[in-house]
C-alpha cells in the first residue's frame, strides 16, 4: 500500500511569488491535514480537509489556503511569499475525518525555501 | 489552548540502555495521543497511538503509556540501538477533530 506522497519535494521561490504544493493521501483515507515545520515554531497545524470541505483551520494568515478534490488529493497554496514562509510543509492523511483513534500518516514533506 | 511539552529536549545514551521520554499536555480532554519519530530532513513516522481510554500500547521495543488525568505520557525504549537515533515527537489529538498539537520533540542520540 503506497504511503502519503507529496510533490514537489524541494522548491525554491522568490519573495512575492506564489506556490502550490500537492499531497496524495493513502488510498481510502479521506482526511488530509497540512502542517508547517520550522526550527523556531516547531510543527504547526495549517488546516484539515475532509470530503472536499475544510473542517479545521490553524492560526495562519489568509495567504495560506488549500483545497481537496473528490479523489481526496489535496493542494495548498501560499500567495505573496515571505522569507518566513521557508519551512518543511508536511501533509498527513487518516482513515476518517471524524475525531477518532485512527493514526495519522505523514508524507515526506516539501521543503520550501523563499529567497 | 492545548500546550504540549517534551522533556528532555535532547538525550544521548550508550547503545543497549533503556530510556524514557516524557510528554505532558495541559488539557486532558484529548481523543488520543500519538508518538512519532522524525529523521533529519524527513517526514514523520508513526510509532504508537494510544486512545484516550487506554493506558498503554506496545510495539516491539517500544512501550507508550498515557495518564490522561495528570496530562502525561511516556515513551519507553528498551535496549536502545544506534538506529533509534532520531527526534521523537508526541502529539495530542483534541476533541475538535483531526488537529494534532505537537511537542517540540526530544532529540535522541544512541552511541555505539
Amino acid at each position: 500500500k503506497a504511503g502519503v506522497t507529496q510533490t514537489p519535494r524541494y522548491l525554491i521561490k522568490t519573495r512575492g511569488q506564489q506556490v502550490t504544493l500537492s499531497c496524495s493521501p493513502i488510498s481510502g483515507h479521506r482526511s488530509v491535514s497540512w502542517y508547517q515545520q520550522t526550527p523556531g515554531q516547531g510543527l504547526q497545524f495549517l488546516f484539515e480537509y475532509f470530503s472536499e470541505t475544510q473542517r479545521n483551520k490553524g492560526n495562519f494568515p489568509g495567504r495560506f489556503s488549500g483545497r481537496q478534490f473528490s479523489n481526496s488529493r489535496s493542494e495548498m497554496n501560499v500567495s505573496t511569499l515571505e522569507l518566513g514562509d521557508s519551512a518543511l510543509y508536511l501533509c498527513a492523511s487518516s482513515r476518517t475525518g471524524t475525531s477518532s483513534s485512527y493514526e495519522q500518516y505523514f508524507g515526506p514533506g516539501t521543503r520550501l525555501t523563499v529567497t | 489552548k492545548q500546550e504540549v511539552t517534551q522533556i528532555p529536549a535532547a538525550l544521548s545514551v550508550p547503545e543497549g540502555e533503556n530510556l524514557v521520554l516524557n510528554c505532558s499536555f495541559t488539557d486532558s480532554a484529548i481523543y488520543n495521543l500519538q508518538w512519532f519519530r522524525q529523521d533529519p530532513g524527513k517526514g514523520l513516522t508513526s510509532l504508537l497511538l494510544i486512545q484516550s481510554s487506554q493506558r498503554e500500547q506496545t510495539s516491539g521495543r517500544l512501550n507508550a503509556s498515557l495518564d490522561k488525568s495528570s496530562g502525561r505520557s511516556t515513551l519507553y525504549i528498551a535496549a536502545s540501538q544506534p538506529g533509534d537515533s532520531a527526534t521523537y515527537l508526541c502529539a495530542v489529538e483534541e476533541t475538535s477533530g483531526s488537529r494534532l498539537t505537537f511537542g517540540e520533540g526530544t532529540q535522541l542520540t544512541v552511541n555505539p
